[in-house]
């Protein structure tokens, strides 16, 4: 089993709908999670933390599962300029490394 | 935003030259990581950096060597690369575990 899955996609969803990406990881002891979005060519930028009970920030609603080691990524009203590749992490326990999944490639479409 | 910066942003050499890869951060973190990204590929860490020490080193080939000299700045120095060297090489920089930063990178082709 691959440390952190997520569907490669490409998503390619209409401006206005709802998108939801999921995520598993294979280290039961792992401690930290996020989500980060990279557009093309450029950088990797934090998108939000995952909370255990749940977080969300504005469009964007994370949740973390940690019995079924499942992560997800909801995306309600979706936007032109939320066209991207959405990257799960997962970081171990008491460690530095961050471990990153392949990313969704989502495409909104006008 | 200028909090994590990379010098340079694209570099282009041959299998026989030496080259230095820059990254500084302007956040006050403590931490400080190069990865690589290859096409169709997950980032792979290279390195980490904790308060100047190197904490991590994910059997990394002995032609890429890090440099820490602070907690601000960062150093990939480079020689004899392999073509399948060519990637884009990101620098971050953390708060100790906490989420992790990243510069604009550095596209590094190897002719």
């Amino acid at each position: 089993r691959k440390e952190v899955e997520q569907d490669p996609g490409p998503f390619n969803v209409p401006e206005g709908a709802t998108v939801a990406f999921n995520c598993t990881y294979s280290n039961s002891a792992s401690q930290s999670f996020f989500w980060y979005r990279q557009d093309c060519r450029k950088e990797p930028k934090l998108l939000m933390s995952v909370y255990s009970s749940g977080n969300e920030d504005g469009r964007f609603t994370a949740q973390l599962n940690r019995a079924s080691q499942y992560i997800s990524l909801l995306i309600r009203d979706s936007k032109l300029s939320d066209s991207a590749t959405y990257l799960c992490v997962v970081s171990g326990a008491g460690s530095y490394q961050l471990t990153f999944g392949k990313g969704t490639k989502l495409s909104v479409i006008p | 935003e200028t909090g994590v910066t990379q010098t340079p942003r694209h570099l282009v050499m041959g299998m026989t030259n030496k080259k230095s890869l820059k990254c500084e951060q302007h956040l006050g973190h403590n931490a400080m990581y190069w990865y690589k990204q290859s096409a169709k590929k997950p980032l792979e860490l290279m390195f980490v950096y904790n308060f100047k020490e190197q904490t991590e080193n994910n059997s990394v080939p002995s032609r890429f060597s890090p440099e820490c000299p602070n907690s601000s700045h960062l150093f990939l120095h480079l020689h004899t690369l392999q073509p399948e060297d060519s990637a884009l090489y990101l620098c971050a920089s953390s708060h100790s575990r906490g989420e992790q930063y990243f510069g604009p990178g550095t596209r590094l082709t190897v002719t």
